[in-house]
């Protein structure tokens, strides 16, 4: 069975741009959630999906957005790129949402210049 | 205070030896669920175990098992015959209700994580 996959593994950026990161949840997951990892901040949750609806989410400007396709997949997108941004950003997948183990994908690293 | 606490920054072990990760929580709802991950240098979170709180046997996986002692909100790992491909970042999580959406989701509070170094 085929785990969590995110897309891409490393990118690079430069201030001021857009990026948007992939995660496909294992099979029969409908719940995706995602974080961000920095040394400084650690481990952040940014929101989770649903059945194609954000449940919740966390304490980031909007700039930090998502959404889920019919197939379950997600995308992050962050807008105008700021040098704090960069950290690896992971996704994971669960079953349903509020129970259960959690899967977390390899991640997303993402270094903006 | 800290929602999750992980008091161990960093420690060694011998090859074959157990280890103990400490991990404490705080909450007050009655409804929640602990878990452990393990993150070797590679990045990729690596889901170990999880324990919920009515569950009532500690959880236990592998070499993996939880020491849960809810009235003392401490959720330890416990690693038996450590192997050299232990070595890594481990972290403690907790999901609970959101006040935000007044429900249950798969938000997850992370502690600081400990670095575990198994020597040979």
């Amino acid at each position: 069975k085929a785990g969590v996959t995110q897309t891409p593994r490393y990118l690079i950026k430069t201030r001021g741009q857009q990026v948007t990161l992939s995660c496909s949840p294992i099979s029969g997951h409908r719940s995706v959630s995602w974080y961000q990892q920095t040394p400084g901040q650690g481990l952040q949750f940014l929101f989770e999906y649903f059945s194609e609806t954000q449940r919740n989410k966390g304490n980031f400007p909007g700039r930090f957005s998502g959404r889920q396709f019919s197939n379950s997949r997600s995308e992050m997108n962050v807008s105008t790129l700021e040098l704090g941004n960069s950290a690896l950003y992971l996704c994971a997948s669960s079953l349903a949402s509020g129970a259960g183990e959690l899967f977390f994908g390899e991640g997303s690293r993402l270094t903006v210049l | 205070a800290q929602k999750i606490t992980q008091t161990q920054p960093g420690m060694f072990v011998q090859e074959k030896e157990a280890v103990t990760l400490d991990c404490t929580y705080d909450t007050s709802d009655p409804s929640y669920g602990l878990f452990w991950y393990k993150q070797p240098s590679s990045g990729e979170m690596i889901f170990l175990i999880y324990q919920g709180s009515y569950d009532q046997q500690n959880a236990t996986e592998g070499r993996y098992s939880l020491n849960f002692q809810k009235a003392r909100k401490s959720a330890n790992l416990v690693i038996s015959a450590s192997q050299l491909g232990d070595s890594a970042m481990y972290f403690c999580a907790m999901r609970e209700p959101s006040r935000r959406i007044k429900a249950a989701g798969n938000k997850l509070t992370f502690g600081g994580g400990t670095r575990v170094l198994v020597k040979p």
